[in-house]
């Protein structure tokens, strides 16, 4: 059954701090992984994509890494910001569909 | 580039009437939408896939009949929501998707939150 599993849940951290996300997939066929950021209310924002081939990737303050071996993918934020609070949800993508991560609640406090 | 707008941004009605949500790709065209459903604390659920022309193809579960979807043109999908009651109060988000080098890739619109009292 293919299904993506995060943790933590929920996440609290104060600013400036940094963190990371934790992503187990099971996603057959394989095709990619996405990290997204949802601000309350908003629609999800893509922050990364990575192939199977990919160990790691950043964008900004984000990097992601996926062990294609073990399935595992992680995003880790460095000097949070209060602007980091969202959920960020990891999605697997298989054949021609998406699997999504229930979401891990972040809030940074000051 | 690649901007998903919905409108409304969120709407409240009264039990038994029908709600119309739109979405439209503003810099791009998209010949394949989708609509998801999102509740409190939880993650997007696909409810259906639009492709411009044909049908749309529902998700199991997803009533066809109370959820109408129209994707007449390659920039707009409509989802209508009909004889809406309580437990369709939701947030509703779309997301185009758009051909990239090496692959597709999906941008959302910020949704729209759906209030049935």
């Amino acid at each position: 059954k293919n299904q993506v599993e995060q943790s933590p849940q929920s996440l609290i951290i104060l600013e400036g701090k940094n963190c990371t996300l934790q992503c187990n997939y099971t996603v057959s066929p394989f095709s990619n992984l996405r990290w997204y950021k949802q601000d309350t209310g908003r629609g999800p924002v893509s922050l990364t994509i990575m192939t199977f081939s990919e160990n790691t990737k950043s964008n900004g303050r984000y990097t992601a890494t996926l062990d294609a071996d073990t399935k595992q993918s992680s995003l880790h934020i460095t000097a949070s910001q209060l602007s980091d609070s969202a959920s960020y949800i990891c999605v697997g993508r298989g054949n021609y569909q998406l699997i999504w991560g229930a979401g891990t609640k972040l809030i940074i406090k000051p | 580039g690649a901007v998903v707008s919905q409108h409304p941004s969120w709407v409240i009605c009264k039990s038994g009437t029908s709600v119309k949500i739109e979405c439209r790709s503003l810099d791009f065209q998209a010949t394949t939408m989708f609509w998801y459903r999102q509740f409190p604390k939880q993650s997007l659920m696909l409810m259906a896939t639009s492709n411009e022309g044909s049908k749309a193809t529902y998700e199991q579960g997803v009533e066809k009949d109370k959820f109408l979807i129209n994707h007449a043109s390659l920039t707009l999908s409509t989802l209508t929501v009909t004889s809406a009651h309580p437990e369709d109060s939701s947030f509703y988000i779309c997301s185009a998707r758009v051909g990239l080098a090496g692959g597709h890739e999906q941008f959302f619109g910020p949704g729209t939150r759906l209030t049935v009292l």
